[in-house]
C-alpha cells in the first residue's frame, strides 16, 4: 500500500467545470506539496501546506492534518489546466518525500 | 532564469556506459533532492544533499549509484554501467532551508538502448 494515494487517477471536465483531486495519506508529515506537471515536461510546484487552506489565482489547496487528507480544487477549468496533478507528503521524521501517482486532467473546451 | 537548472534534458546511454546528471540549484539554495520517475510510475525519493554533504541516501540504489555536492558546481548524480531498467526521468529540486521553498528542476530524460 503506498503511504499517498490520490483520487481520482484520471479526470476529464469541460472547461469551466469546478475540478477536486483528492490526497490522503497514511504517515506523519511535516508538509504536504501539491506539483503539476506537464506531458514530457517538468515539474512546478503548486503549494506547500502544513494546516490550514491556500490560494493562488484559480487554485485552492486545503488540508486536514487529522484526517491525513488534502485536496485541491480548480476554479473555473480550463483547457491549459490539463497536466498530471501529484500530491507528496513530507515525513515529520527524516528527510523522505512520498509521492502519490498523480491525477491526470483534461479539460476539454 | 534562476531556476534549477538541469542538464542534460535528454541523454542516451548504451548499456554499460555512465550516466552523469548535473543539477544547479537555484541561487541561494544549499539544499538539494535527487527523485527519480520511472515509466508509469510515480516519482521516488533517491538522496538529499546539502554542500559537500549527504544527508540521506535512503532511496538511492545500493549499487552504481552515487551523487554529490561538491562546494563548487552542480550537483551529479552519476549512474555507472546502466541497465535497461534505468531509464526514466531524473529530476531534481533544491531549496534554501529544510523545510521550505522547493524548486523543481525540468528534468532529465535517461534512454539506455
Amino acid at each position: 500500500k503506498n503511504e499517498v494515494e490520490q483520487s481520482p487517477q484520471n479526470l476529464t471536465a469541460q472547461e469551466g467545470e469546478f475540478i477536486t483531486i483528492n490526497c490522503s495519506y497514511s504517515v506523519g508529515i511535516s508538509a504536504l506539496h501539491w506539483l503539476q506537471q506537464h506531458p514530457g515536461g517538468g515539474i512546478v510546484s503548486l503549494f506547500m501546506l502544513s494546516s490550514g487552506k491556500k490560494k493562488h489565482g484559480r487554485l485552492i489547496a486545503t488540508i486536514n492534518i487529522q484526517e491525513k487528507h488534502s485536496s485541491l480544487h480548480i476554479t473555473a477549468s480550463h483547457p491549459r489546466d490539463s497536466a498530471v496533478y501529484i500530491c507528496a507528503v513530507r515525513r515529520d521524521t527524516g528527510n523522505q518525500f512520498y509521492f502519490g501517482t498523480g491525477t491526470s486532467l483534461t479539460v476539454i473546451p | 532564469n534562476a531556476g534549477v537548472m538541469q542538464n542534460p534534458r535528454h541523454l542516451v546511454r548504451r548499456r554499460g556506459q555512465e550516466a552523469r546528471l548535473r543539477c544547479s540549484p537555484m541561487k541561494g539554495h544549499s539544499h538539494v533532492y535527487w527523485y527519480r520517475q520511472l515509466p508509469e510510475e510515480g516519482l521516488k525519493f533517491m538522496v538529499y544533499l546539502q554542500k559537500e554533504n549527504i544527508i540521506d541516501e535512503s532511496g538511492m540504489p545500493k549499487e552504481r549509484f552515487s551523487a554529490e555536492f561538491p562546494k563548487e558546481g552542480p550537483s551529479i548524480l552519476r549512474i555507472q554501467q546502466v541497465v535497461r531498467g534505468d531509464s526514466a526521468a531524473y529530476f531534481c529540486a533544491s531549496s534554501p532551508t529544510t523545510f521550505g521553498g522547493y524548486t523543481f528542476g525540468s528534468g532529465t530524460r535517461l534512454t539506455v538502448v
